[in-house]
């Protein structure tokens, strides 16, 4: 079956800097999406890997491993108004072409003074 | 470029009604996704329609249902409400879905609370 796994809350400090991790269990994996939530919004698209290694948008990095099944994202620098929910997304190549996107249930981080 | 809207921001329905919630994608995406995330499932796919047609479908009942427009505007309608319907509905659009890779953008989503 697909499952992933992200824990469900986190604190840190600001200033400092966080990581939450996702693993993963599915076939045919063909991407993973971060996406950023805050309470009653909508996701907000952060990242896509699809091949291992790090990618790096200014405070935010997402690596991916896929022999382990593995992803994290890194916040640096941490601010307040980056206390919200990370979602884990994965894609997965079903027949046919299509593209099965499952996703974690969310990490809380709450970042403090 | 003006991204996903959807339309009502908040519901308050009670049992048995039936409920229309719209989804306005972003200009030029073809793919419309909805999803129905409450804190004890998270994200929970529902369907996706592309030029019109259901593509795909997730595990609810018959009592959740979509189209899509030829403006690729989408409505989801939901009939017998039941209390366990209350959730955050959120659609989400992308250039050709499901059968790429492409990123999905969401909109803010319809508050339904179901008394």
């Amino acid at each position: 079956g697909q499952n992933i796994d992200q824990p469900t809350e986190m604190t840190a400090t600001e200033g400092a800097i966080v990581q939450i991790n996702c693993t993963y269990q599915t076939s045919g994996f063909n991407g993973l999406f971060w996406y950023q939530q805050h309470a009653g919004e909508a996701p907000t698209f952060l990242s896509y890997n699809v091949l291992d290694g790090l990618e790096e948008k200014g405070r935010f990095s997402s690596f991916l491993s896929r022999s382990k099944g593995y992803s994290y994202l890194l916040l640096k620098e941490l601010q307040m108004k980056d206390s919200a929910s990370y979602l884990c997304a994965v894609k997965s190549l079903w027949g046919g072409g299509y593209n099965k996107l499952i996703f974690g249930a969310g990490t809380r981080l709450a970042v403090h003074p | 470029k003006a991204g996903v809207t959807q339309t009502p921001r908040y519901l308050i329905k009670t049992r048995g009604q039936q409920v229309t919630l719209s989804c306005s994608p972003i200009s030029g995406h073809r793919s419309v996704s909805w999803y129905q995330q409450t804190p004890g499932q998270g994200l929970q796919f529902l369907f996706e329609y592309f030029s019109e047609t259901q593509r795909n479908k997730g595990n609810f009942p018959g009592r959740f249902s979509g189209r899509q427009f030829s403006n690729s505007r989408s409505e989801m309608n939901v009939s017998t409400l039941e209390l366990g319907d209350s959730a955050l509905y959120l659609c989400a659009s992308s250039l050709v879905g499901s059968y790429s890779t492409d990123t999905q953008y969401f909109g803010p989503g319809t508050r339904l609370t179901v008394l």
